[in-house]
């Protein structure tokens, strides 16, 4: 299994305050991503890192901020969380390179907004 | 709009029987299509992938196959065992240029139960 590890795994918040999720690997990959899954939408892309301090906006970025100071560490910050943002949030890893093409999920966070 | 689409929210099938999980797009530029599985409480995890310049990719037990012209994949898994009872989600990769960073698009996902 890829080392990638996510904490919390499970966390219940109340609507407006803020929330960070962590996502660390001990595979040295360069990309770095933050995917949310909800029920009839599959997964769909939050934020991604091309390296340290390298991020950008995925499809469903509105809400979320991302910060990546070190190569293992991508943080998921909610600035100020609401109902919308109940899901499952995943953290995945990938390196570059010719013909490498898959990516490799942690374990997953559930976030209950409440 | 969804460029990858997985019509089919489950399927059920019998052991030994063949599993046919199918995946419909819209993007002229994805490069590589990608299956993962998912187990409930766990992260996905690949399963096999195919380039946009091939039409089949076989390991084991699991083959994708790719109609490029109608825009459509199809993941084969013979026989079917009640282990592989999970979501199965169909994932592509666009190459925007070369640098697509990795990112990949999703489908909704499909159900799969293997029933003994």
């Amino acid at each position: 299994d890829a080392g990638i590890t996510q904490s919390p795994r499970h966390k219940v918040t109340e609507t407006g305050t803020p929330v960070t999720l962590r996502c660390h690997q001990t595979e040295n990959h360069r990309y770095m991503y933050w995917y949310r899954q909800d029920p009839g939408h599959g997964l769909r892309l939050i934020h991604y890192s091309y390296g340290v301090k390298d991020t950008d906006k995925g499809e469903v970025s509105d809400g979320y901020s991302v910060s990546r100071s070190k190569t293992e560490d991508f943080l998921l910050t909610l600035e100020s969380a609401t109902s919308s943002q109940t899901s499952v949030y995943f953290c995945a890893i990938s390196e570059s390179g010719q013909g490498v093409v898959e990516a490799f999920f942690g374990q997953g966070t559930r976030l209950t907004v409440v | 709009d969804q460029q990858v689409k997985q019509n089919s929210p489950s399927l059920s099938v019998q052991e030994g029987r063949i599993s046919i999980l199918n995946c419909d797009y819209t993007n002229s530029m994805f490069d590589y299509f990608l299956w993962y599985k998912k187990y409930p409480a766990e992260g996905p995890t690949f399963l096999i992938s195919i380039s946009s310049i091939k039409d089949k990719n076989e390991d084991g037990r699991f083959t994708v196959f790719l109609n490029k012209s109608a825009k459509h994949l199809s993941l084969h898994i013979v026989p079917s065992q009640p282990g592989d009872s999970a979501v199965y989600f169909c994932a592509a990769r666009e190459n925007a240029g070369g640098t697509s960073y990795g990112k990949l698009t999703f489908g909704q996902g499909t159900i799969l139960t293997v029933h003994p």
